[in-house]
């Protein structure tokens, strides 16, 4: 099956500074999605990128489809940023393989 | 914003029990998904569905089962609950299947003693 690894595994900042979160798979994708997961469990949708650049606010998405890798950058950083991004994957048909995510914590 | 509700929010289970997680959804999606979350393991598909009346495998169906009795109801049964069920179980669904966003639920947290 799909696997999904992200880097870094955890990433401290303080605020106003840049995020670079990196996802790699190992087999082709049509589908790349970004997720954010609050402290306490909840998931929110960030971006849907499937290959390109993607901008909203200040996330950027970049998959590389062919090199079977995306990123997310976070650009000047705030408190509220903290918590865990997760990177899923998926190709045709309807299942989506998560990464284990890459917990961000933004300090003062 | 789509709406998904899972209930129980948490739930204490006894070993060799059932366990019946539900999760209702009002946005007239077809798909809907149940994950496990545990640490160091990420989220995994345990089954999804696409239309009611009809569920699929996931990546780790096995002891677990699911039922979609209509659109908007989704439901994860655990027949014999088991100590390596302890997690925390999420439900998303979607509208379509092609870079279509997921709307997860809230969560609910499973301990099985």
């Amino acid at each position: 099956g799909q696997q999904v690894q992200q880097s870094p595994a955890s990433l401290v900042l303080q605020e106003g500074e840049n995020a670079e979160l990196q996802c790699n798979f190992s087999s082709t994708a049509t589908r790349l999605q970004w997720f954010y997961q609050r402290p306490g469990g909840s998931l929110v949708s960030l971006l849907s990128n499937p290959s390109g650049t993607k901008h909203t606010g200040r996330l950027t998405s970049t998959t590389v489809t062919k090199e079977r890798r995306g990123s997310l950058h976070i650009s000047s950083s705030q408190i509220t940023d903290s918590g865990t991004y997760l990177c899923a994957i998926g190709g045709t048909g309807s299942k989506l393989s998560f990464g284990k995510g890459a917990k961000l914590t933004v300090s003062p | 914003e789509a709406a998904v509700t899972q209930s129980p929010r948490s739930k204490v289970a006894v070993t060799g029990g059932k366990v019946t997680l539900s999760c209702h959804q009002t946005n007239n999606h077809d798909y809907m998904y149940w994950y496990r979350q545990d640490t160091g393991h990420g989220l995994r598909l345990i089954h999804y569905s696409y239309v009611a009346d009809s569920t699929e495998k996931g990546d780790i169906p096995d002891g677990y089962k699911a039922s979609r009795p209509s659109q908007e109801n989704f439901s994860l049964i655990l027949e014999l609950a088991s100590l390596s069920q302890t997690a925390v179980y999420f439900c998303a669904s979607s509208h379509r299947v092609t870079n279509e966003r997921l709307f997860f639920g809230h969560g609910t947290k499973l301990s099985v003693l």
